[in-house]
């Protein structure tokens, strides 16, 4: 079974500055999709990036961009220029292209934007 | 974009009672749906998965008689949970998707408070 692992329960960043949160997955699929999800305190789910399996170039939307690095398993998000807006709870996810699709999270990281 | 419609966002009844959330996909055809629980500061669990016109496929653990999922057209998925309890008390998301290359697009959430 996949399984996914958010090592940094909690990290904060000075406004303005990057940040980078860490998550590593296991899986014995080569075929798969990656994503990064924020959650506010408004509980709403909203997607801030994903990736796929079969792409070697690291995903970028913005501010936010991923270190992917597939045989490491590991799926780094890094948001620069960090904003007050920014700090959320960050749910790394997989999603198998099996099992009806089902996406896994990690335990999340809670970030604090420090003014 | 895309928009799931979750209904009721809050809901606070009596030990006993039966809850019904409704999920819609307001745009598209959602031929997948999958309703998740999320416990105060913790990740979101994978409760099922229902394709329309099928019985859900319930995640280990998930009693299927306590919580029951229809998914009776291709823009309607509802939870009943059955005989709340206060320990059903939770944040229950649901997402839908249409073909396999797309992202889940998610709900706002039933904030469910069983007394």
């Amino acid at each position: 079974a996949q399984t996914v692992t958010q090592s940094q329960p909690e990290m904060s960043v000075q406004e303005a500055e990057t940040v980078t949160l860490s998550c590593t997955y296991d899986t014995s699929e080569s075929d798969y999709y990656l994503f990064w999800y924020k959650q506010p305190p408004s509980r709403q789910m909203i997607l801030v990036i994903r990736q796929e399996a079969y792409k070697q170039q690291n995903a970028t939307e913005n501010r936010f961009s991923v270190n992917f690095q597939k045989a490491a398993k590991s799926f780094s998000l890094k948001i620069s220029d960090s904003q007050l807006g920014d700090a959320a709870m960050y749910f790394c996810a997989y999603r198998s292209r099996t099992s009806y699709d089902k996406v896994i999270f990690g335990p999340g990281t809670s970030l604090s934007v420090i003014p | 974009g895309a928009v799931v419609s979750q209904h009721p966002s809050r809901v606070i009844c009596k030990s006993g009672t039966s809850v019904k959330i409704e999920c819609r996909s307001l745009d598209f055809q959602a031929t997948t749906m999958f309703w998740y629980r999320q416990f105060p500061k913790q990740s979101l669990m994978l409760m099922a998965t229902s394709n329309e016109g099928s019985k859900a496929t319930y995640e280990q653990g998930v009693e299927k008689d306590k919580f029951l999922i229809n998914h009776a057209s291709l823009t309607l998925s509802t939870l009943t949970v059955t005989s709340a309890h206060p320990e059903d008390s939770s944040f229950y998301i649901c997402s839908a998707k249409t073909t396999s290359n797309q992202p889940q697009h998610f709900g706002d959430g039933t904030r469910l408070s069983i007394l």
